[in-house]
């Protein structure tokens, strides 16, 4: 059965710091990955999705996250963290012919600090 | 307009009473879900619909039902609220068609959610 692990339900980071959130997904099928954000009082919002080919996602807003099959991780990264960026992080799988349902991660909340 | 409109936005209740939620879209999407959030466990499949005549079970159907009155409109209803149904509740509809081959790498778009507290 396919699952997700988010590493971390809170994450902290000063402005303009890496940030991090990692994702570990298990699944018997070689699967598609989606990150979802969340802002304040907001439904779920596309972030990236990898389905095949390469495995480095580009995103939006400066987003980007790494397939490593051998690692069974996707995890996302953004090289200099912005005020806005403050939300509510999902990391999601899904698998071939499951009728695009996700199963997703428990999220991981990012705080930025001034 | 939001493409995902879902009402009510906010909704509490006592104990016993029957709750429905709706979503309705402007997407022209087959499929629609309904999911469940809480805090600390992520978002909980409930059920699904790929069209009108075609609903599924998803990971916690238990004490929930819907409808899907068109292809634009699916509800979730709790016949009989208890206060462990207390939860934000998200619509979300996807552009696969039911005939899509590829069938895994679709892209959800959401409602902005419905709080619901059962007292």
């Amino acid at each position: 059965a396919q699952s997700v692990t988010q590493l971390g339900s809170h994450v902290s980071v000063s402005e303009g710091a890496l940030v991090l959130l990692r994702c570990n997904y298990s699944s018997s099928v070689p699967p598609y990955l989606f990150w979802y954000v969340q802002y304040p009082n907001q439904g779920l919002q596309l972030l990236l999705k990898y389905t095949t080919g390469a495995t480095l996602v580009k995103g939006i807003n400066g987003f980007e996250a790494e397939f490593k099959k051998s690692e069974t991780s996707f995890h996302l990264t953004k090289p200099s963290a912005h005020m806005s960026d403050a939300a509510e992080y999902f990391c999601a799988v899904s698998e071939e012919n499951q009728g695009g349902k996700l199963i997703f991660g428990q999220g991981t909340e990012l705080s930025v600090k001034p | 307009d939001a493409d995902v409109t879902q009402t009510p936005r906010n909704r509490i209740t006592k104990t016993g009473k029957r709750i429905m939620l709706e979503c309705s879209q402007t997407k022209g999407h087959d499929r629609m879900y309904w999911y469940r959030q809480d805090p600390g466990l992520g978002l909980q499949l409930i059920y699904y619909s790929f069209d009108v005549k075609d609903i599924n079970k998803g990971e916690i159907s238990d004490g929930y039902s819907v409808s899907r009155q068109a292809q634009a409109k699916f509800s979730l209803s709790l016949e009989s609220a208890i206060p462990n149904q207390t939860a934000l509740y998200f619509c979300a509809t996807s552009d696969l068609g039911i005939r899509a081959l590829v069938s895994g790498a679709n892209v959800l778009t959401f409602g902005a959610g419905s709080r619901l507290t059962v007292l």
